[in-house]
């Protein structure tokens, strides 16, 4: 199995400023990664696919990098609607894709 | 507009089978460029991978749950369905179907909680 792990488990920002989220993998994924965006009592919404694409409706705000084992999601200003839980998640080992833990964006 | 809807019962016993549907509408199960899966997620914490399937039937499931899963597929009421046997409080979770075409999910349920207790 491969183990997706997120850092920070929350991260603290200020709305305006830039949120930078890490997701590292245990071995290669390529650049098959996605990362998620869930709200409370919501369902997770597909924000970024193959590591740095923006899936359709998702504001530009919202940037993907890297390959391999590292994986950034960038949030470049903040907005209210943005603090939310971020999940990254591997498709390149199928049937078996595994999430990160995710990370929690709060309000500083 | 592609909408997903999980439905089921909401309470499951112990050692009992857990049974659920999802229905979709606004397109086609039927579509060759996309699989239909299941993922859940336990109260308070994150999302685990169960299962897809494509809608020609062929299956795939993830290798931690593979014994106790069975993924469905009825084109002729557009929906697809999952069974998990032999259910504990551990299975206790939120349910959700999804569709994906290489293995971003980019359309989900709304989700459906199903509780595993006496």
């Amino acid at each position: 199995e491969i183990v997706m792990t997120q850092s920070p488990a929350t991260l603290s920002v200020s709305p305006g400023e830039r949120a930078t989220l890490s997701c590292r993998a245990s071995q290669s994924v390529s650049s098959n990664l996605a990362w998620y965006q869930q709200k409370p009592g919501q369902a997770p919404r597909l924000l970024i696919y193959g590591a740095s694409t923006r899936a359709t409706g998702i504001p530009a705000r919202f940037s993907g990098s890297g390959s391999g084992t590292e994986f950034t999601l960038t949030i470049s200003s903040l907005q209210s609607e943005d603090f939310a839980v971020y999940y990254c998640q591997q498709y390149n080992n199928w049937p078996a894709y595994t999430f990160g833990q995710g990370t929690k964006l709060e309000i500083k | 507009q592609l909408q997903l809807q999980e439905s089921g019962p909401g309470l499951v016993k112990p050692s009992e089978t857990l049974s659920l549907t999802c229905t979709v509408s606004g397109g086609s199960i039927s579509s060759s460029s996309y699989y239909w899966g299941w993922i859940r997620q336990p109260p308070g914490k994150g999302l685990e991978w169960i299962g897809s399937i494509y809608y020609s039937g062929s299956t795939y499931y993830n290798p931690s749950l593979k014994s106790r899963v069975t993924i469905s597929v009825d084109t002729s009421k557009n929906q697809f369905s999952l069974k998990l046997s032999s259910v504990t409080a551990a299975d206790t979770a939120v349910y959700y179907c999804a569709r994906h075409a290489d293995g971003a999910a980019s359309d989900w349920g709304q989700g459906t909680l199903v509780t595993v207790s006496s």
